[in-house]
C-alpha cells in the first residue's frame, strides 16, 4: 500500500515569491493534516480536513496561507507571498476515522517538503 | 503552557540499556496517545499508539499511560544505537461528538545511544 506522498520533497524561492505544495494521502484516509516543523520542534498543525471540508485552521495565516482538498482526496497548500520565517519543513499526514473508532486512530506522514525562503 | 510537554534531551543512554521517555499533556479529555520516532532529516515514524491505561507492549517498545495523571511514556528496552533519534509525543485533543480532534505534538526527546 502506498503512503502518504508530497511533492516537492525541496524547494527553493526568494522572498515575496509564490510556493505551492502538493499531498495525496493513503488511499480511503478520510482526515489529512498539514503540520510544519522548524528545526528543534515538534509539528506544528496548519489545517485538518476531515473528507473535504476544513475543520480546524485556526493555526493558518490566512493573509498568505491557503488551502484546498477537492473531492476530499488530494490537497494542495500555497503560500503567497512567502517570508524569510516561513522557511520549515511542512508535513502531510492522514488518517483513517470512523465512527467505529470514535477515539480517533494514528496519522502516517509523507516525507515532507523542506522550503527555504532566501 | 504547551498542551504536549516533553523534556527536550539530549537523554543520552548506552547500549543495552534502558531509555526513559516522559509526556505530559493538558487537555484532560483526550483519548488517543501515540510514539512517533524521526530520525534527522527525515519524517516522523509511528511507533506505538496506545488508548487505554495500563502498559503496551510491542518488541522492545512499551508504552504507559496513566489517564488520571496525564502521563504517557515510553521505554525502550536493550537499546541500540539505531534507536539514536528524537521521539515525539502526540495526544489526539478536542475531540467533539462531531470532531475526531487532532493531534498535537509535544517538541520531542532526543535520544542518543552510545555503543
Amino acid at each position: 500500500e502506498a503512503g502518504v506522498v508530497q511533492s516537492p520533497r525541496y524547494k527553493i524561492i526568494e522572498k515575496k515569491q509564490p510556493v505551492a505544495f502538493w499531498c495525496n494521502p493513503i488511499s480511503g484516509h478520510n482526515t489529512l493534516y498539514w503540520y510544519r516543523q522548524n528545526l528543534g520542534q515538534g509539528p506544528e498543525l496548519l489545517i485538518r480536513y476531515e473528507n473535504e471540508e476544513a475543520v480546524d485552521d485556526s493555526q493558518l495565516p490566512k493573509d498568505r496561507f491557503s488551502a484546498e482538498r477537492l473531492k476530499g482526496v488530494d490537497s494542495t497548500l500555497k503560500i503567497q507571498p512567502a517570508e524569510l520565517g516561513d522557511s520549515a519543513v511542512y508535513l502531510c499526514a492522514s488518517s483513517l476515522d470512523s465512527d467505529r473508532f470514535p477515539v480517533g486512530t494514528e496519522a502516517f506522514f509523507g516525507q515532507g517538503t523542506r522550503l527555504t525562503v532566501v | 503552557q504547551k498542551e504536549v510537554e516533553q523534556n527536550s534531551g539530549p537523554l543520552s543512554v548506552p547500549e543495552g540499556a534502558i531509555a526513559s521517555l516522559n509526556c505530559t499533556y493538558s487537555d484532560r479529555v483526550s483519548q488517543s496517545f501515540f510514539w512517533y520516532r524521526q530520525y534527522s532529516g527525515k519524517s516522523p515514524e509511528l511507533i506505538m499508539s496506545i488508548y487505554s491505561n495500563g502498559d503496551k507492549e510491542d518488541g522492545r517498545f512499551t508504552a504507559q499511560l496513566n489517564k488520571a495523571s496525564q502521563y504517557v511514556s515510553l521505554l525502550i528496552r536493550d537499546s541500540q544505537p539505531s534507536d539514536s533519534a528524537t521521539y515525539l509525543c502526540a495526544v489526539r485533543t478536542g475531540m467533539t461528538t462531531d470532531s475526531w480532534g487532532k493531534f498535537q505534538f509535544g517538541a520531542g526527546t532526543q535520544v542518543v545511544v552510545t555503543p
